[in-house]
């Protein structure tokens, strides 16, 4: 049962440059999102899915778009990168979207790098 | 707004000794909280949930959490510290956002384990 699944782990950009982070999920999970966590910052919601073509933005959601055209699979956009969005990006997802008393799971990260 | 404080942003033990990790929450209803460690490199592990099933909470590796109401506590406390252990461990909550759920973090506890 392999769970959230990220790729890539790492990867460095450069400004004005844009890319896909992949998110994908095996456990049929309803709710999906994204987070950044930067130092002395903790981890900041970006934008979540709680379901099938259904998106919504989070706390921080400039500059990134999400799509979620299957259950499974959550890719986040970075439409044109800055240096404030290098962080370490999350994906998780919970069995429900509404009820409170389900837990995220989290895959691994990406850890990107905007020069 | 439900908010958590993790009071500590760095612990340090002796490998055998007492680990306590402090968690207060704000809230006006009984919260859903949640324990998270993260190993260098990786993503959010669930540690342990608090569901208002029993105030006692017993998670993985041999922590485990007591609800207090009256003090707004969630501690985390394991017997004895392993080397394994050395981690950052986050307290979480759960509060309805914009029709869905998310999670509140604390900003983290750096947990070292001394030989």
């Amino acid at each position: 049962n392999a769970g959230v699944t990220q790729t890539p782990k790492f990867q460095v950009l450069k400004t004005g440059q844009s890319m896909t982070l992949q998110c994908a999920q095996d456990m049929n999970h309803e709710y999906m999102s994204w987070y950044r966590q930067d130092p002395g910052m903790g981890l900041r919601l970006i934008h979540y899915s709680v379901g099938a073509g259904i998106t919504d933005q989070g706390e921080v959601p400039n500059g990134y778009n999400v799509s979620r055209s299957t259950t499974e699979d959550f890719p986040l956009r970075l439409l044109s990168a800055a240096p404030s969005q290098t962080s370490v990006y999350f994906c998780a997802s919970s069995y429900s979207g509404t009820a409170l008393n389900q837990p995220q799971h989290f895959g691994d990260g990406t850890r990107l790098s905007i020069l | 707004a439900q908010s958590v404080t993790q009071l500590g942003s760095h612990v340090s033990v002796s490998e055998g000794a007492l680990v306590l990790l402090r968690c207060n929450y704000s809230s006006s209803v009984p919260p859903y909280l949640f324990w998270y460690v993260q190993y260098p490199n990786q993503g959010l592990q669930l540690l342990l949930k608090y569901t208002s099933a029993a105030t006692l909470v017993k998670g993985i590796n041999g922590f485990e959490a007591e609800f207090k109401k009256s003090e707004t506590s969630f501690h985390l406390t394991k017997p004895s510290a392993h080397m394994s252990d050395a981690a950052e461990y986050f307290c979480a909550v759960t509060r309805p956002f914009q029709g869905a759920q998310k999670l509140v973090f604390g900003q983290g506890t750096r947990l070292t384990i001394n030989p």
